[in-house]
């Protein structure tokens, strides 16, 4: 079974970083192309970012090119969101995406 | 990018009844690599449809995908109560992928 368990929220600052992760299992990560997808309280879902399966390209929404960084583990079957400069408008629940397989989400709360 | 445009925006129906949801993009959504999402309370984000028409496991036969190219539509046949929820589509052809806006189903 395709498993996907983000972590790494949490209440941060305006101005401040923050790391998510996502734990992948139950399919050959190293083969996979991987996403983050968030979605900010009572609005739709926005997609943020791509890694392809080595690493090798990455894509990001203009809303958070330049803040965050997204990386991979493949030794490890980790993906991470390495988000700075955050802003309240980055409040959202961040999912880690493997095609269509959606994890639980991780909330972010950015605020002072 | 593809846009996806859904339609209506809010569709207020009684249980029984069916829903028809509309999905438009702004160009030819390639291999109909479009997917449908549930997002309610009790299902939390839940894939409804793939490739366009092909129900996810699980999933009750009341619904139904269909379409290609740019237009999409999602059929849900007699509403049940757990069905009033927000809807999206989603094109996963090509890079970025990109999501509707949401179609809300009320009652």
């Amino acid at each position: 079974e395709v498993k996907l368990v983000e972590s790494g929220g949490g209440l941060v600052q305006p101005g401040g970083s923050l790391r998510l992760s996502c734990s992948a299992s139950g399919f050959t990560f190293s083969n996979s192309a991987m996403h983050w997808v968030r979605q900010a309280p009572g609005k739709g879902l926005e997609y943020l970012s791509l890694i392809t399966s080595d690493g090798g390209t990455t894509y990001y929404a203009d809303s958070v090119k330049g803040r965050f960084t997204i990386s991979r583990d493949n030794s490890e079957n980790m993906l991470y969101f390495q988000m700075s400069s955050l802003r309240p408008e980055d409040t959202a629940v961040y999912y880690c995406v493997r095609d269509l397989t959606w994890g639980q989400g991780t909330l972010v709360t950015v605020s002072s | 990018e593809v846009v996806l445009t859904q339609s209506p925006g809010t569709l207020s129906l009684s249980p029984g009844e069916r829903a028809t949801l509309s999905c438009r993009a702004s160009q030819t959504v390639r291999s109909n690599y479009l997917a449908w999402y549930q997002q309610s309370p009790v299902y939390g984000l839940r894939l409804l449809i793939y490739g366009a028409s092909s129900r996810a496991i699980g999933i009750p036969d009341r619904f139904s995908g269909s379409g290609s190219g740019t237009d999409f539509t999602l059929i849900i046949n007699r509403l049940e109560p757990e069905d009033f929820a927000v809807y999206y589509c989603h094109q996963y052809s090509s890079s970025p992928r990109t999501f509707g806006q949401g179609t809300r189903v009320e009652i």
